[in-house]
Protein backbone atom coordinates (compact mmCIF):
# COMPACT_ATOMS: atom_id res chain seq x y z
CA UNK A 1 0.00 0.00 0.00
CA UNK A 2 1.26 3.03 -1.10
CA UNK A 3 2.16 5.60 2.30
CA UNK A 4 3.15 9.38 2.65
CA UNK A 5 3.98 10.00 6.30
CA UNK A 6 4.54 13.25 8.33
CA UNK A 7 4.44 14.62 11.44
CA UNK A 8 1.75 15.77 12.84
CA UNK A 9 3.04 18.07 14.95
CA UNK A 10 2.38 20.79 15.69
CA UNK A 11 5.24 22.43 15.12
CA UNK A 12 5.95 26.05 16.95
CA UNK A 13 8.53 28.27 15.18
CA UNK A 14 8.92 32.31 16.29
CA UNK A 15 8.61 34.80 14.22
CA UNK A 16 11.31 34.59 11.35
CA UNK A 17 12.73 31.40 11.65
CA UNK A 18 13.27 28.64 9.67
CA UNK A 19 10.61 26.04 9.43
CA UNK A 20 11.13 22.96 8.51
CA UNK A 21 8.79 20.22 7.42
CA UNK A 22 9.63 16.84 6.26
CA UNK A 23 7.78 14.27 4.37
CA UNK A 24 8.81 10.19 3.51
CA UNK A 25 6.86 7.90 1.09
CA UNK A 26 6.87 3.80 0.48
CA UNK A 27 7.19 4.13 -3.12
CA UNK A 28 10.73 4.30 -5.00
CA UNK A 29 9.54 5.06 -8.19
CA UNK A 30 7.31 7.88 -7.21
CA UNK A 31 8.01 10.67 -9.82
CA UNK A 32 5.99 13.89 -8.90
CA UNK A 33 5.72 15.33 -5.44
CA UNK A 34 3.78 18.12 -3.80
CA UNK A 35 3.45 20.67 -1.03
CA UNK A 36 0.01 22.31 -0.19
CA UNK A 37 -1.02 24.70 2.56
CA UNK A 38 -4.59 24.79 3.98
CA UNK A 39 -5.52 27.04 6.61
CA UNK A 40 -8.47 25.88 8.89
CA UNK A 41 -12.11 25.78 7.02
CA UNK A 42 -10.01 26.15 3.88
CA UNK A 43 -8.80 23.74 1.04
CA UNK A 44 -6.02 23.48 -0.17
CA UNK A 45 -3.60 25.75 -2.30
CA UNK A 46 -0.84 24.61 -4.11
CA UNK A 47 2.51 25.75 -2.66
CA UNK A 48 4.99 24.36 -4.81
CA UNK A 49 6.07 20.95 -6.82
CA UNK A 50 9.11 19.44 -7.13
CA UNK A 51 10.15 16.16 -9.68
CA UNK A 52 14.11 16.10 -9.31
CA UNK A 53 16.31 15.79 -7.31
CA UNK A 54 17.71 18.44 -5.07
CA UNK A 55 16.48 21.88 -4.10
CA UNK A 56 13.88 24.09 -5.56
CA UNK A 57 12.53 27.24 -4.27
CA UNK A 58 10.13 29.71 -4.79
CA UNK A 59 10.40 32.94 -2.83
CA UNK A 60 10.45 31.94 1.05
CA UNK A 61 9.09 28.62 0.51
CA UNK A 62 12.18 25.47 -0.58
CA UNK A 63 11.38 22.53 -1.53
CA UNK A 64 14.08 19.36 -1.32
CA UNK A 65 13.77 15.70 -2.70
CA UNK A 66 16.16 12.84 -1.82
CA UNK A 67 14.39 9.98 -4.09
CA UNK A 68 16.91 7.56 -2.73
CA UNK A 69 15.87 8.19 0.91
CA UNK A 70 12.66 8.84 -0.24
CA UNK A 71 11.99 11.57 1.57
CA UNK A 72 10.97 15.23 0.48
CA UNK A 73 11.30 18.33 2.64
CA UNK A 74 9.72 21.94 2.67
CA UNK A 75 11.67 25.18 4.39
CA UNK A 76 9.97 28.08 5.00
CA UNK A 77 12.36 30.89 5.67
CA UNK A 78 11.69 34.12 7.70
CA UNK A 79 8.30 31.98 8.82
CA UNK A 80 5.32 34.82 9.52
CA UNK A 81 2.16 34.29 11.85
CA UNK A 82 0.50 34.13 8.66
CA UNK A 83 2.49 31.01 7.25
CA UNK A 84 0.76 29.44 10.65
CA UNK A 85 -1.49 26.55 8.88
CA UNK A 86 -1.40 22.59 7.91
CA UNK A 87 0.73 21.31 5.42
CA UNK A 88 -0.25 18.65 3.22
CA UNK A 89 2.96 16.73 1.48
CA UNK A 90 1.24 14.41 -1.14
CA UNK A 91 2.68 12.07 -4.08
CA UNK A 92 1.90 10.69 -6.64
CA UNK A 93 1.96 6.92 -7.25
CA UNK A 94 1.99 5.61 -10.52
CA UNK A 95 0.80 1.85 -11.28
CA UNK A 96 -0.52 -0.34 -14.63
CA UNK A 97 -3.75 1.44 -14.03
CA UNK A 98 -3.19 4.96 -13.63
CA UNK A 99 -1.90 7.12 -10.85
CA UNK A 100 -3.19 7.60 -7.44
CA UNK A 101 -2.52 11.07 -5.48
CA UNK A 102 -1.54 10.45 -2.31
CA UNK A 103 -1.84 12.83 1.01
CA UNK A 104 -0.06 12.88 3.55
CA UNK A 105 -1.99 13.32 7.30
CA UNK A 106 -0.50 16.87 7.05
CA UNK A 107 1.37 18.67 9.62
CA UNK A 108 0.37 21.70 11.70
CA UNK A 109 2.29 24.93 11.48
CA UNK A 110 2.55 27.34 14.26
CA UNK A 111 4.35 30.78 14.55
CA UNK A 112 4.70 32.71 17.10
CA UNK A 113 4.74 36.45 17.23
CA UNK B 1 -4.67 28.88 -14.03
CA UNK B 2 -6.70 26.69 -13.92
CA UNK B 3 -9.96 26.87 -11.50
CA UNK B 4 -12.06 24.61 -9.85
CA UNK B 5 -15.42 26.30 -8.60
CA UNK B 6 -17.22 24.43 -6.24
CA UNK B 7 -20.97 25.43 -4.49
CA UNK B 8 -22.29 25.44 -2.38
CA UNK B 9 -19.38 26.49 0.24
CA UNK B 10 -21.87 26.13 3.19
CA UNK B 11 -24.70 24.23 4.01
CA UNK B 12 -27.14 23.13 6.92
CA UNK B 13 -29.71 20.84 6.25
CA UNK B 14 -31.98 18.92 8.17
CA UNK B 15 -31.43 15.03 8.88
CA UNK B 16 -33.00 12.60 6.37
CA UNK B 17 -32.92 15.47 3.70
CA UNK B 18 -30.59 15.35 0.55
CA UNK B 19 -27.69 17.72 -0.05
CA UNK B 20 -25.93 18.06 -3.84
CA UNK B 21 -22.73 19.37 -4.37
CA UNK B 22 -21.33 20.60 -7.74
CA UNK B 23 -17.79 21.30 -8.82
CA UNK B 24 -16.76 22.71 -12.10
CA UNK B 25 -13.69 22.98 -14.27
CA UNK B 26 -13.04 26.54 -15.38
CA UNK B 27 -11.34 27.11 -18.52
CA UNK B 28 -10.65 23.19 -18.50
CA UNK B 29 -12.06 19.61 -19.36
CA UNK B 30 -11.13 17.74 -16.18
CA UNK B 31 -12.56 13.95 -17.00
CA UNK B 32 -11.88 12.93 -13.70
CA UNK B 33 -12.42 14.42 -10.40
CA UNK B 34 -11.86 13.33 -7.00
CA UNK B 35 -14.14 13.65 -4.06
CA UNK B 36 -12.40 14.53 -0.25
CA UNK B 37 -14.33 14.55 3.16
CA UNK B 38 -12.21 16.24 5.94
CA UNK B 39 -13.28 15.88 9.95
CA UNK B 40 -12.17 18.30 11.77
CA UNK B 41 -8.13 18.24 12.68
CA UNK B 42 -8.20 15.34 10.57
CA UNK B 43 -6.70 14.76 6.92
CA UNK B 44 -8.14 14.50 3.92
CA UNK B 45 -10.07 11.61 2.91
CA UNK B 46 -10.54 10.55 -0.63
CA UNK B 47 -14.18 8.98 -0.93
CA UNK B 48 -14.32 8.79 -4.83
CA UNK B 49 -12.99 8.89 -8.09
CA UNK B 50 -15.69 10.35 -11.10
CA UNK B 51 -14.85 9.70 -14.51
CA UNK B 52 -16.76 11.43 -17.26
CA UNK B 53 -18.82 9.11 -18.69
CA UNK B 54 -18.96 6.24 -16.59
CA UNK B 55 -19.05 4.87 -12.38
CA UNK B 56 -17.56 6.24 -10.23
CA UNK B 57 -14.63 4.05 -8.14
CA UNK B 58 -15.66 4.27 -4.40
CA UNK B 59 -13.09 3.91 -1.65
CA UNK B 60 -13.14 1.42 0.78
CA UNK B 61 -15.91 1.54 3.43
CA UNK B 62 -17.44 4.40 1.07
CA UNK B 63 -21.37 3.88 0.59
CA UNK B 64 -21.81 4.60 -2.47
CA UNK B 65 -25.64 4.57 -2.32
CA UNK B 66 -25.59 7.01 0.32
CA UNK B 67 -23.32 9.28 -1.85
CA UNK B 68 -24.26 9.68 -5.41
CA UNK B 69 -21.47 10.50 -7.93
CA UNK B 70 -22.21 12.09 -11.31
CA UNK B 71 -19.80 13.21 -13.79
CA UNK B 72 -22.23 14.00 -16.82
CA UNK B 73 -19.70 16.50 -18.10
CA UNK B 74 -16.18 17.26 -18.83
CA UNK B 75 -16.78 20.09 -16.74
CA UNK B 76 -19.50 19.37 -14.20
CA UNK B 77 -19.27 16.38 -11.10
CA UNK B 78 -21.86 16.44 -8.64
CA UNK B 79 -21.93 14.78 -5.15
CA UNK B 80 -25.38 14.24 -3.40
CA UNK B 81 -25.25 13.04 0.15
CA UNK B 82 -28.39 11.22 0.62
CA UNK B 83 -30.73 11.07 3.37
CA UNK B 84 -28.09 12.34 5.92
CA UNK B 85 -27.56 12.58 8.97
CA UNK B 86 -25.62 14.29 11.82
CA UNK B 87 -22.70 11.90 11.07
CA UNK B 88 -22.26 12.94 7.92
CA UNK B 89 -21.57 16.63 8.71
CA UNK B 90 -17.79 17.38 7.62
CA UNK B 91 -15.93 19.39 5.08
CA UNK B 92 -16.38 17.89 1.37
CA UNK B 93 -13.38 18.93 -1.53
CA UNK B 94 -13.24 17.95 -4.70
CA UNK B 95 -10.45 18.55 -6.66
CA UNK B 96 -9.12 17.88 -10.31
CA UNK B 97 -5.58 16.94 -11.87
CA UNK B 98 -4.37 20.07 -13.82
CA UNK B 99 -0.73 18.65 -15.24
CA UNK B 100 2.44 18.75 -14.15
CA UNK B 101 3.11 21.33 -12.56
CA UNK B 102 -0.05 22.45 -11.09
CA UNK B 103 -0.72 18.76 -9.83
CA UNK B 104 -4.27 18.64 -8.23
CA UNK B 105 -6.05 21.99 -7.84
CA UNK B 106 -8.77 22.06 -5.47
CA UNK B 107 -12.50 23.68 -5.31
CA UNK B 108 -12.93 25.93 -2.42
CA UNK B 109 -15.12 23.02 -0.18
CA UNK B 110 -18.38 22.98 1.46
CA UNK B 111 -19.02 22.99 5.02
CA UNK B 112 -22.08 20.39 5.36
CA UNK B 113 -23.90 20.75 9.12
CA UNK B 114 -26.84 18.39 9.32
CA UNK B 115 -29.17 19.14 12.23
Amino acid sequence: QKEVEQNSGPLSVPEGAIASLNCTYSDRVSQSFFWYRQYSGKSPELIMSIYSNGDKEDGRFTAQLNKASQYVSLLIRDSQPSDSATYLCAVIFSNNYGQNFVFGPGTRLSVLP
Amino acid sequence: GAVVSQHPSRVICKSGTSVKIECRSLDFQATTMFWYRQFPKKSLMLMATSNEGSKATYEQGVEKDKFLINHASLTLSTLTVTSAHPEDSSFYICSAYTGQVAGYTFGSGTRLTVV
